[in-house]
């Protein structure tokens, strides 16, 4: 079973911040937050990772509390195309990754 | 970009033959994955490969799936005698060593498998 708990879904206005949140508060130390997006039936996609610190890069910002329980997966500005389903993985190098049934991310105009 | 391919997209079979799918990593990775997702069910892991053998498999990796990496480039998913439950997405992903301390898994865009 997954070790992460999302909503089922959210709705985000096209051109605002989708704020997306996970806990997982069995995360061990040596396992890291990811976060993957599927579209459709397409392959799940990678988005970012971190471990404790906040993290930023051309698609997301993660944020990170200081006792790792929990997390936030930041779009900083929602498109159309950020519709999607957005999964939360916390995962230690070289296993499986064990997916939930994520958040549905609906943005609308 | 370096990306993971699949082939064939879509793949339709009859129940109790053999198919084989077909997946090259990204090219200096050196893990390798094998997914599956149901329509409308959660993606599940099938096996991870490392240094020509199996690392880590799930229940559903039985003794009708196989693996291999028959050559540098291509890893192939198995399955001998497909039942109607084994239609599904099945994605490929690969990683590039598990002694970093992460590990990110890219995936392909998957082959469908239907079978009748």
């Amino acid at each position: 079973d997954a070790k992460t708990t999302q909503p089922p879904s959210m709705d985000c206005a096209e051109g605002r911040a989708a704020n997306l949140p996970c806990n997982h508060s069995t995360i061990s130390g040596n396992e890291y937050v990811y976060w993957y997006r599927q579209i459709h039936s397409q392959g799940p996609q990678y988005i970012i990772h971190g471990l404790k610190n906040n993290e930023t890069n051309e698609m997301a910002s993660l944020i990170i509390t200081e006792d790792r329980k929990s997390s936030t997966l930041i779009l900083p500005h929602a498109t159309l195309r950020d519709t999607a389903v957005y999964y939360c993985i916390v995962n230690q190098a070289g296993t499986a990754l064990i997916f939930g049934k994520g958040t549905t991310l609906s943005v609308s105009s | 970009e370096p990306e993971v391919t699949q082939t064939p997209s879509h793949q339709v079979t009859q129940m109790g033959q053999e198919v084989i799918l077909r997946c090259v990593p990204i090219s200096n990775h050196l893990y390798f994955y094998w997914y599956r997702q149901i329509l409308g069910q959660k993606v599940e892991f099938l096996v991870s490969f490392y240094n020509n053998e199996i690392s880590e498999k799930s229940e559903i990796f039985d003794d009708q799936f196989s693996v291999e990496r028959p050559d540098g480039s291509n890893f192939t998913l198995k399955i001998r005698s497909t039942k109607l439950e084994d239609s599904a997405m099945y994605f490929c992903a690969s990683s590039v060593h598990r002694d970093f301390l992460s590990d990110t898994q890219y995936f392909g865009p998957g082959t469908r498998l239907t079978v009748l």
